[in-house]
């Protein structure tokens, strides 16, 4: 059971806008930051947001990040077929003293 | 370019230890916080331990706490982590990443515990 709730899995249609939920409490995503990954499968994380709603260089602004009180959520715009990966959500737990991920979600494009 | 490379895993046998490294490149090492972070086959990610760029500050998640230690060598550009009392459910893909935001990931190297 995470700490961070996402759901499991999400779909979409090419060039449909998905979004991702990401629900903590206000020891975690109520007090800090948030930060989004995307793994494709067989590979390493790779950072897709930070502090929220920053995009790396190199992340399409398809990809978006937002966030109220505790919970954040993860946008892409114009899916594509190459979205199809697991996308992660964390933040830091000042409860827990140590960092807490969501669970993941599956992003399947149609 | 930044490069991470973690090596050290294998298969052991629970209540054994093991000790992975991490070999990082193309940055300015002692710069940086570094995390360590695992998978477990077929499943999400777990954060596990993250250490200062100075090695003065460690955190770690309870299920490894008392038993797994990150360290740190800025003149080697190498970080660590040393399990120790290994249990069936440490078993996973661990990962070293760069900085607070964990910008970089490494390959991963593969861990099984199993008698």
């Amino acid at each position: 059971q995470s700490v961070l709730t996402q759901p499991p899995s999400a779909s979409g249609t090419p060039g449909q806008r998905v979004t991702i939920s990401c629900s903590g409490s206000s020891s975690n995503i109520g007090s800090n930051n948030v930060n989004w990954y995307q793994q494709l499968p067989g590979t390493a994380p790779k950072l897709l947001i930070y502090t929220n709603n920053q995009r790396p260089s190199g992340v399409p602004d398809r990809f978006s990040g937002s966030k109220s009180g505790t919970s954040a959520s993860l946008a892409i715009s114009g899916l594509q077929s190459e979205d199809e990966a697991d996308y992660y959500c964390v933040a830091w737990d000042d409860s827990l003293n140590g960092a807490v991920f969501g669970g993941g979600t599956q992003l399947t494009v149609l | 370019q930044v490069q991470l490379v973690e090596s050290g895993g294998g298969v052991v046998q629970p209540g054994t230890s093991l000790r992975l490294s991490c070999a990082a490149s193309g940055f300015t090492f002692s710069s940086y916080p570094m995390h360590w972070v695992r998978q477990a086959p077929g499943k999400g990610l777990e954060w596990v331990a993250l250490i200062s760029n100075d090695g003065g500050d460690k955190k770690y998640a309870d299920s490894v706490k008392g038993r797994f230690t990150i360290s740190r060598d800025n003149s080697k550009n190498t970080l660590s982590l040393q399990m120790n009392s290994l249990k069936l459910d440490d078993t996973a893909v661990y990962y070293c990443a760069r900085d607070y935001f964990a910008d970089y990931w490494g390959q991963g190297t593969l861990v099984i515990v199993s008698s």
